[in-house]
């Protein structure tokens, strides 16, 4: 069955720093989207994309965080000048169209020290 | 913005025990599903019941939806100790789903 890849699954680094988090979604699907989840608390919403655009976004998504589809298969989540409280994982998911079952990657567990 | 919230936080049963979650929101939906996440991992879709459906059924999966209370219910039948997860349920919002904060179930053997 076709699955949602996200790499690293582990990403170390300093405040201040750069990181993007890669996706590959499952290739016929249509939309992306990026969730995070603080150790053991909810799964937060952070940013929807669809036909090459963000169709939505929440309060989180700042100007520290883009996204990109660089080419036709990969989705990433850039996250400048990182903070200490950007430590969490990161979920990259994706669907066939608007609101039908989301299918989730593995998740990026994200450390900032 | 919309989202779910679940109800207990923890639930603590016995293998063999039913298992039921809750589910509320605030505004009106076009369909809520159901993810369960085991530790460390991503979320897995469950079970998508739309506005217009009172109760669907998948295994020993049970949900029901009352859009006049704006709450829905997940009944996992019969529980294994494979069941101990945490379990969301996740609203639609335009262009996305939002999730609550999930019932952690764990099942003792």
């Amino acid at each position: 069955e076709p699955e949602v890849t996200q790499t690293p699954s582990h990403q170390v680094t300093q405040m201040g720093q750069e990181v993007i988090l890669r996706c590959v979604p499952i290739s016929n699907h249509l939309y992306f989207y990026w969730y995070r989840q603080i150790l053991g608390q909810k799964v937060e919403f952070l940013v929807s994309f669809y036909n090459n655009e963000i169709s939505e976004k929440s309060e989180i998504f700042d100007d520290q965080f883009s996204v990109e589809r660089p080419d036709g298969s990969n989705f990433t989540l850039k996250i400048r000048s990182t903070k200490l409280e950007d430590s969490a994982m990161y979920f990259c998911a994706s669907s066939e169209r608007r609101n039908s079952p989301l299918h989730f990657g593995n998740g990026t567990r994200l450390t900032v020290t | 913005s919309q989202q779910g919230e679940e109800d207990p936080q923890a639930l603590s049963i016995q293998e063999g025990e039913n298992a039921t979650m809750n589910c509320s929101y605030k505004t009106s939906i076009n369909n809520l599903q159901w993810y369960r996440q085991n530790s460390g991992r991503g979320l897995v879709h469950l079970i998508l019941i739309r506005s217009n459906e009172r109760e669907k059924h998948s295994g020993r999966l049970r949900v029901t939806l009352d859009t006049s209370k704006k709450s829905s219910s997940l009944l996992i039948t019969a529980s294994r100790a494979a069941d101990t997860a945490s379990y969301f349920c996740a609203t639609d919002n335009n262009n996305d789903m939002r999730f609550g904060a999930g019932t952690r179930l764990t099942v003792k053997p």
